[in-house]
């Protein structure tokens, strides 16, 4: 089965200083894995993805995620945080062949940025 | 870049009503469309996966009498909520991706409250 762990509920950083979410994941085969931010009473945006190629991936608003396959893990990463990076992160995965799948999602972790 | 657009985004309703929400993508055409539904400070849940012109899968425990979910044509799914209780009270939301492999995009929610 596949599942998503985000094991942290809240991760509280200083502006300026480089932040981490972390995520690890199970799935069958290769995996494709994503970040979602969600904004309060707000749908959830897009922000990188990891199909293949390079572990290191870039998305947008500066964060990226690396992707380790030995340690199952799929860590969100920004070198300086913003007080606007406050919002609800979401890591997310499924099947690489399995391309008519809906994803499965993380519990979530609360990014708080203080100024 | 492909849009999802979810409507109404919020809504009241009394005990024993009927609630339906539509999820369209703008600029695309969605085969499938994911509907997925999130309780405060919690993940998504899948509720059911929503294939056009056919009947929708349901996941575990989702009533599909109560969750009605019709994906009429390439760009228009609609779900409703049969007979609200105030537990059905949540925050809806449907995805949709435009290939293969890309990601889902999402609505920005519809937040129903049953009284």
């Amino acid at each position: 089965a596949q599942s998503v762990a985000q094991p942290e509920d809240q991760v509280n950083v200083a502006e300026g200083n480089p932040l981490t979410v972390k995520c690890t994941y199970s799935v069958s085969g290769n995996p494709y894995l994503f970040w979602y931010v969600q904004y309060p009473n707000r749908g959830l945006q897009f922000l990188l993805k990891y199909i293949t190629g390079d572990n290191l991936v870039k998305g947008s608003y500066g964060f990226e995620a690396e992707f380790n396959k030995s340690q199952t893990s799929f860590h969100l990463k920004k070198p300086s945080a913003l007080v606007s990076d406050s919002a609800l992160y979401f890591c997310a995965v499924r099947g690489l062949q399995q391309a008519g799948t809906a994803l499965i999602f993380g519990k979530g972790t609360t990014l708080s940025v203080s100024s | 870049g492909a849009v999802v657009s979810q409507h109404p985004s919020w809504v009241i309703c009394k005990s024993g009503t009927s609630v339906k929400i539509e999820c369209r993508s703008l600029d695309f055409q969605a085969t499938t469309m994911f509907w997925y539904r999130q309780f405060p400070k919690q993940s998504l849940m899948l509720m059911a996966t929503s294939n056009e012109g056919s009947k929708a899968t349901y996941e575990q425990g989702v009533e599909k009498d109560k969750f009605l979910i019709n994906h009429a044509s390439l760009t228009l799914s609609t779900l409703t909520v049969t007979s609200a209780h105030p537990e059905d009270s949540s925050f809806y939301i449907c995805s949709a991706k435009d290939r293969v492999n890309s990601p889902l995009h999402f609505g920005n929610g519809t937040r129903l409250t049953v009284t």
